[in-house]
Parts: C-alpha cells; sequence; structure tokens
C-alpha cells in the first residue's frame, strides 16, 4: 500500500495522559499536514511541514502538543497532559508542489 | 478573513435526480479550490480541483464543479445521483499567495434516497 498511513487508528486514555501518534506520508512527498476534525465539523489545520522543516503552526496547537519530522518522511504528533477536549479525529495528509492533499485513514482520540 | 462557507448543512436527493452541493469562498487574489468526499470513519478522499482554464472541472465518480469567479462559488454536481454518492463533501480552497495552508469548509452530508 502506498498511501497515507496512520498508527494507531483508534486511542483511548484517560485524562492527564501522554498519547503519541504516527504517519507515513507517500514516500515521495516533501509536504506533510496535521489536521484536527471534531463531530460535524470540517478539518482544522494543525501543522505542516516541508521536508523536516515545521514551517506554520496553529494557534490551536497549544504548548501540550508537538510535532516533529525528524528525517523528513515520518511524522509524530505527540499530546501531552491530555483533555476531554482533545478527543477528536487526528487527520495526517501528504502532497507534493501540486497541493492535492493525500489523506491517512486518521487516529482517532478519545480521552475518558 | 480567508474563509470556505458550505451553506447547507445537510442535502437530501432522490436517486437518479441531479445533485448539487454549494461552496462559495472568500479569498484574496485567485483561489486553488477542491472537493473531498469522506466516508465514515475513514479520511478524505480527493475528488476534483480547479487551478485554472476551464471553468468546468470534471472529477472521480462522474462529479464535476463549476467555478464561478464572480459569484466566488465552486459548487459540486452530479447528473444522476447514486445510493453509494451518500457521504459527507468538503470543499477547501488554497488562497494564491499562501500554498501551505489549505482552509476547509464545515462539510454537508449528501443522503441519497432509493
Amino acid at each position: 500500500d502506498t498511501g497515507v498511513s496512520q498508527d494507531p487508528r483508534h486511542k483511548i486514555t484517560k485524562r492527564g495522559q501522554n498519547v503519541t501518534f504516527r504517519c507515513d506520508p507517500i514516500s515521495e512527498h516533501n509536504r506533510l499536514y496535521w489536521y484536527r476534525q471534531t463531530l460535524g465539523q470540517g478539518p482544522e489545520f494543525l501543522t505542516y511541514f516541508q521536508n523536516e522543516a515545521q514551517l506554520e503552526k496553529s494557534r490551536l496547537l497549544s504548548d501540550r502538543f508537538s510535532a516533529e519530522r525528524p528525517k523528513g518522511s515520518f511524522s509524530t504528533l505527540e499530546i501531552q497532559r491530555t483533555e476531554q477536549g482533545d478527543s477528536a479525529m487526528y487527520l495526517c495528509a501528504s502532497s507534493l508542489k501540486l497541493r492535492e492533499l493525500f489523506f491517512g485513514e486518521g487516529s482517532r482520540l478519545t480521552v475518558l | 478573513a480567508q474563509s470556505v462557507a458550505q451553506p447547507e448543512d445537510q442535502v437530501n436527493v432522490a436517486e437518479g435526480n441531479p445533485l448539487t452541493v454549494k461552496c462559495t469562498y472568500s479569498v484574496s487574489g485567485n483561489p486553488y479550490l477542491f472537493w473531498y468526499v469522506q466516508y465514515p470513519n475513514r479520511g478524505l478522499q480527493f475528488l476534483l480541483k480547479y487551478i485554472t482554464g476551464d471553468n468546468l472541472v470534471k472529477g472521480s465518480y462522474g462529479f464535476e464543479a463549476e467555478f464561478n469567479k464572480s459569484q466566488t462559488s465552486f459548487h459540486l454536481k452530479k447528473p444522476s445521483a447514486l445510493v453509494s454518492d451518500s457521504a459527507l463533501y468538503f470543499c477547501a480552497v488554497i488562497p494564491m499567495n499562501r500554498d501551505d495552508k489549505i482552509i476547509f469548509g464545515k462539510g454537508t452530508r449528501l443522503h441519497i434516497l432509493p
């Protein structure tokens, strides 16, 4: 499968715990995006990488959120001290310069 | 502020009838425009895009969209709806001077009635 893959697909955690999501983009894509989607809403931009450089972070991304793309390939999104409001679907997407995004299946987080 | 509006939360269409899902945008300059579809518990799938050229763009699964600059709209259409078209549809835009951040609308749920 040469599409965007995300892991885990589902994560249930208790409030205050840390969670980490991984995204493997399409191999030749240099851009990688993280979005968050809550029920009834469209995807909200969180952050964006071009190769290994994190070029933009949304104001939605509090200090508890950190994302990395250490070698310009896969990316991780970590949420520290999770809160119930963090419950959402976290979507990863990759692209080349033509700006069409290819999305993974998403990682659904439930914070109890 | 730059934004995308999908004025309808839900659209119901009988199978075999034509369908339209509306989208309007507010961005500076000429935008790049997209439609994506999302099935339950899945990621978004690309349907079609407008970059430049012919205002009528054809995409996957028989969908098409028409770019109307004067009305700042990019409505999604299909001549004959299928039950399998039932899903959540998102319009998205990239302002021409910002090729890094894609802005999504809140989505329109399409129900095709058999």
